[in-house]
């Protein structure tokens, strides 16, 4: 089945600078990868995905990369804020039509120090 | 929308009750998700279902898990009888296309 790779486990960096966590995943025909933000005591949250069609989306600070042919997508965020720190999840969905097989990664811990 | 609601928030229980975890979807989301996250095992899918109806329950870890969702606003997660390895969070999500949106979770403790 599906595997994903996330690295690295922990990251810091600081304020203003910028953070790239990356995730490779095993099944060639994954299609949908989102990315999450989980922070202490909350439930993950999604702050953007991107889908096999495209290379690369943007949102403001946070911007996603996708290289199909070496099965490898990353997270990067720009111009770092305290408010960052958290833990990130990667996931890659497995295809057949089914919503629900989100594989995630084991995340990674992102410390902002001001 | 108020998001996905789960609770109890924090349930501490002994070994052996049932619990029942609880979880109010976002309105007019048709896929309901329910997972468990663990320190060593990270985010695990344990059952999702589609309209109202189970479609994979292959991650619920033994006979002891239950779920259900009488209709679209609501669904339970039961185990019966709890162990102290059943310690997690637990997290519903729902999703009317790809994108899943996770409840608050709930903090399980078996004693």
């Amino acid at each position: 089945g599906e595997n994903v790779e996330q690295h690295p486990s922990t990251l810091s960096v600081q304020e203003g600078d910028s953070a790239v966590i990356k995730c490779t995943y095993s099944d060639s025909a994954s299609n949908y990868f989102p990315w999450y933000k989980q922070e202490l005591g909350k439930g993950p949250q999604l702050i953007i995905d991107i889908r096999s069609n495209v290379g690369e989306k943007k949102d403001q600070r946070i911007a996603v990369t996708l290289n199909k042919t070496a099965k490898h997508f990353s997270l990067h965020i720009t111009e770092t804020q305290p408010e960052d720190s958290a833990v990130y999840f990667c996931a890659a969905r497995i295809p057949g039509g089914s919503q629900g097989n989100l594989i995630f990664g084991k995340g990674t811990k992102l410390s902002v120090k001001p | 929308d108020a998001g996905v609601i789960q609770s109890p928030r924090h349930e501490v229980t002994e070994m052996g009750q049932e619990v029942t975890l609880r979880c109010k979807p976002i309105s007019g989301h048709d896929y309901l998700f329910w997972y468990r996250q663990t320190m060593m095992r990270g985010l695990e899918l344990l059952i999702y279902f589609n309209n109202n109806v189970p479609i994979d329950d292959s991650g619920m870890p033994e006979d002891r898990f239950s779920a259900k969702m009488p209709n679209a606003s609501f669904s339970t997660l039961k185990i019966q009888p709890s162990e102290p390895r059943d310690s997690a969070v637990y997290f519903c999500a729902s999703s009317l296309g790809e994108e899943q949106y996770f409840g608050p979770g709930t903090r399980l403790t078996v004693t």
